[in-house]
């Protein structure tokens, strides 16, 4: 158990719908990174997170948002979903900042599929 | 185009012996993870390297940052091992992550 927990841990939406990921980091991890993995893309970054401020932005698409809490949880918006949104989405904490210099704890992911 | 690519794709290999899988990269890194991706779709960060040599249990990566190369090596496998193996770098601009398409290991008895 990495500490990350991940809810839902399946949903299944249809096309045209909005559905929001939820992620709880590790107690003290201050970063929250947001990945995407489909069977024809692989793993692809999506967005980082730093103590509730926008750090770093990957493969984003613009019906995507995310936002980070004072808390320190994280949410995942996905909006308009496609049938090629459907992919296993998987929120990682790290301690600090530069989480090139810090192992990633990932949660265990939520599968999505849109019909 | 892929900034990171990993080889072999698919390795099966008998219970005990020695494994290699290379990784090699284009970008500018601050640093090169190696992950571990079990059959049920869990992730678990092996290694955090950006420069040297690391070891872990059976298991040691290895980085070259002159030749963009690193090396993730699995001594005496064993069946447990059997996952895919995902090599990622940060890049030392814009701190974007980039993935290899991974190594779908089969240690078998």
């Amino acid at each position: 158990d990495s500490g990350v927990t991940q809810t839902p841990k399946h949903l299944i939406t249809a096309t045209g719908q909005r559905v929001t990921l939820r992620c709880s980091p590790r107690s003290g991890d201050l970063s929250v990174y947001w990945y995407q993995q489909s069977l024809d893309q692989g793993l692809q970054f999506l967005i980082q997170y730093y103590n509730g401020e926008e750090r770093a932005k990957g493969n984003i698409l613009e019906r995507f948002s995310a936002q980070q809490f004072p808390d320190l949880h994280s949410e995942l918006n996905l909006s308009s979903l496609e049938l090629g949104d459907s992919a296993l989405y998987f929120c990682a904490s790290s301690p600090s900042l530069l989480a090139g210099y810090n192992e990633q704890f990932f949660g265990p992911g939520t599968r999505l599929t849109v019909l | 185009k892929n900034e990171v690519e990993q080889s072999p794709q698919n390795l099966t290999a008998q219970e005990g012996e020695f494994i290699t899988i290379n990784c090699s990269y284009s970008v500018g890194i601050s640093a090169l993870h190696w992950l571990q991706q079990h059959p049920g779709g869990g992730i678990v960060s092996l290694f955090m390297l950006s420069s040297g040599k690391k070891k872990h249990g059976r298991l040691i990566a290895t980085i070259n940052i002159q030749e963009k190369h690193s090396s993730l090596h699995i001594t005496a496998s064993h069946p447990r091992d059997s996952a895919v193996y995902i090599c990622a770098v940060r890049s030392n601009t814009g701190n974007q992550f980039y993935f290899g398409t991974g190594t779908s290991l089969t240690v078998i008895p």
